[in-house]
C-alpha cells in the first residue's frame, strides 16, 4: 500500500511552546489529507481535513489558532499545535487520500505529544 | 453520517479464523467501508476494502450483504501477532472538500496460545 510517513514520532515540549507536526506521502500525491487525536484507549476522533492549496476544514470543538494546519504541496501537511498546554497531550495522527489506483486512505505512524 | 458498531472485544485461540462483523445501518450509496488494524502508539494500517459483495486479498476478506448495513471482517488463522484493534470506517466524499470521517469504537482481538 501507498507510504504516509509522520514525523517526529514523538516529542516532549514545555508548557506555552509551539509544536510542528508533518505528514507526508511518500509515494503518491494527496490532494486530501486528515488530522486525527486518539487519547489511550479512545478511538480516533477527526480534527480537520486538508485540502491542497486552500485552508482547513476544523471539525466541531476543535479551534483552528490553535492547531494550524498548512497543506502546501501534495505531498505535505504540516499541524502546528500553538502554545502547548498539558491538556494538548495527544497522539495524533495524520492520513492521506490515495486515489491513483482506488480511493483508499493511508495512516501516518503517528506523533505522541507530550506537554510538561 | 455513518455511525459504526462493534463488538468491544473478542477473544480467539491460535490457527483459527477470526470473524468481526460491524453495523453500520446508516450507509449511504457513496460511502467505502475500509478496515484497518492499531497497535498501541501506531497509526492504523490498512487492511482491505470493499463496497459490495466480497473482497479478498492476501491478509482478509470482507464480506458485504446486498444492503450493505453491515460488513465482517474475516481474518483467517490468526497469530499472537494479529492482538490488535481493529476498527471498521465508513467514508465518503461529501464533496467540496468535506468529508464524512467517523471512527467507531472499534474491536480488540486478543489471540491466545
Amino acid at each position: 500500500g501507498a507510504v504516509v510517513s509522520q514525523h517526529p514520532s514523538w516529542v516532549i515540549c514545555k508548557s506555552g511552546t509551539s509544536v510542528k507536526i508533518e505528514c507526508r506521502s511518500l509515494d503518491f500525491q494527496a490532494t486530501t489529507m486528515f488530522w486525527y487525536r486518539q487519547f489511550p484507549k479512545q478511538s480516533l476522533m477527526l480534527m480537520a481535513t486538508s485540502n491542497e492549496g486552500s485552508k482547513a476544514t476544523y471539525e466541531q470543538g476543535v479551534e483552528k489558532d490553535k492547531f494550524l494546519i498548512n497543506h502546501a504541496s501534495l505531498t505535505l501537511s504540516t499541524l502546528t499545535v500553538t502554545s502547548a498546554h498539558p491538556e494538548d497531550s495527544s497522539f495524533y495522527i495524520c492520513s492521506a487520500r490515495e486515489r491513483k489506483f482506488d480511493e483508499k486512505l493511508f495512516f501516518g505512524s503517528g506523533t505522541q505529544l507530550s506537554v510538561l | 453520517l455513518a455511525k459504526t458498531t462493534q463488538p468491544i472485544s473478542m477473544d480467539s485461540y491460535e490457527g483459527q479464523e477470526v470473524n468481526i462483523t460491524c453495523s453500520h445501518n446508516n450507509i449511504a450509496t457513496n460511502d467505502y467501508i475500509t478496515w484497518y488494524q492499531q497497535f498501541p502508539s501506531q497509526g492504523p494500517r490498512f487492511i482491505i476494502q470493499g463496497y459490495k459483495t466480497k473482497v479478498t486479498n492476501e491478509v482478509a476478506s470482507l464480506f458485504i450483504p446486498a444492503d450493505r448495513k453491515s460488513s465482517t471482517l474475516s481474518l483467517p488463522r490468526v497469530s499472537l501477532s494479529d492482538t490488535a484493534v481493529y476498527y471498521c470506517l465508513v467514508w465518503a466524499d461529501s464533496g467540496a472538500g468535506s468529508y464524512q470521517l467517523t471512527f467507531g469504537k472499534g474491536t480488540k482481538l486478543s489471540v491466545i496460545p
